[in-house]
């Protein structure tokens, strides 16, 4: 079975620039979660989504990020325009029913795609 | 709000040596704990759980314990390899919640 695949796994971009990460979950997993990993901290949630729908984006900050899941499989966030602090690793994660994490825990991460801010 | 809290690392160890890495948290209801980790080069993967209190949770030498009185979950493992440095996250989930995650711990094992 594919685990969930991210891309790019690396980029590097100057402030003020703009960027998407995409992210394609396992095969079935309806829920879908991106992840801010900040350097020397834990992962932070940014959004959930259910399906197409989103459940929870209380955390995004909504007047640069973006992101979307518009057929409810795979899911683009972006950054625009993009400040120094969001250097980070922006981790895709993926479960097969909204609900069950909280039961279960295992969330089906990707291997991440770091970004670095100039 | 729920949250979690590790000890700091990094934590280095000689391979064979004994190892607990700390974590306390706070929830409201009865949350359920994990430890993930993060192998190098590789993404986060669930290790070890457990769901109510007094629940042991195990796997590849791990282990830790669900706490209620302490409200704790340290990670300990009996004789460490090599192969375990990576960084460890202690977090939970509380009802229908996202995960939330503590810090993380680097640790490093040497031979």
């Amino acid at each position: 079975e594919a685990g969930v695949a991210q891309s790019p796994r690396y980029k590097i971009i100057e402030k003020r620039q703009s960027v998407a990460f995409w992210c394609n979950p396992i095969s079935g997993h309806a829920t879908l979660y991106w992840y801010q990993q900040i350097l020397g901290q834990g992962p932070k949630l940014l959004i959930q989504f259910q399906n197409n729908g989103v459940v929870d984006d209380s955390q995004l900050p909504k007047d640069r990020f973006s992101a979307e899941r518009l057929k409810g499989v795979d899911s683009t966030l972006k950054i625009q325009p993009a400040k120094l602090e969001d250097s980070a690793v922006y981790l895709c994660a993926s479960i097969p029913a909204g609900g069950l994490a909280g039961r279960t825990g295992e969330l089906f991460f990707g291997e991440g795609s770091r970004l670095t801010v100039l | 709000g729920n949250s979690v809290t590790q000890m700091e690392g990094p934590v280095t160890l000689s391979e064979e040596a004994f190892l607990t890495i700390n974590c306390t948290y706070t929830a409201t209801g009865y949350p359920s704990l994990f430890w993930y980790v993060q192998y190098p080069g590789e993404g986060l993967q669930l290790l070890l759980k457990a769901t109510k209190a007094d629940d042991k949770g195990s796997n590849k030498g791990f282990e830790a314990t669900y706490r209620k009185e302490t409200t704790s979950f340290h990670l300990e493992k009996g004789s460490v390899q090599v192969s375990d440095s990576a960084v460890y996250f202690c977090a939970l989930s509380s009802g229908n919640t996202p995960l939330v995650f503590g810090k993380g711990t680097r640790l490093s094992v040497i031979a």
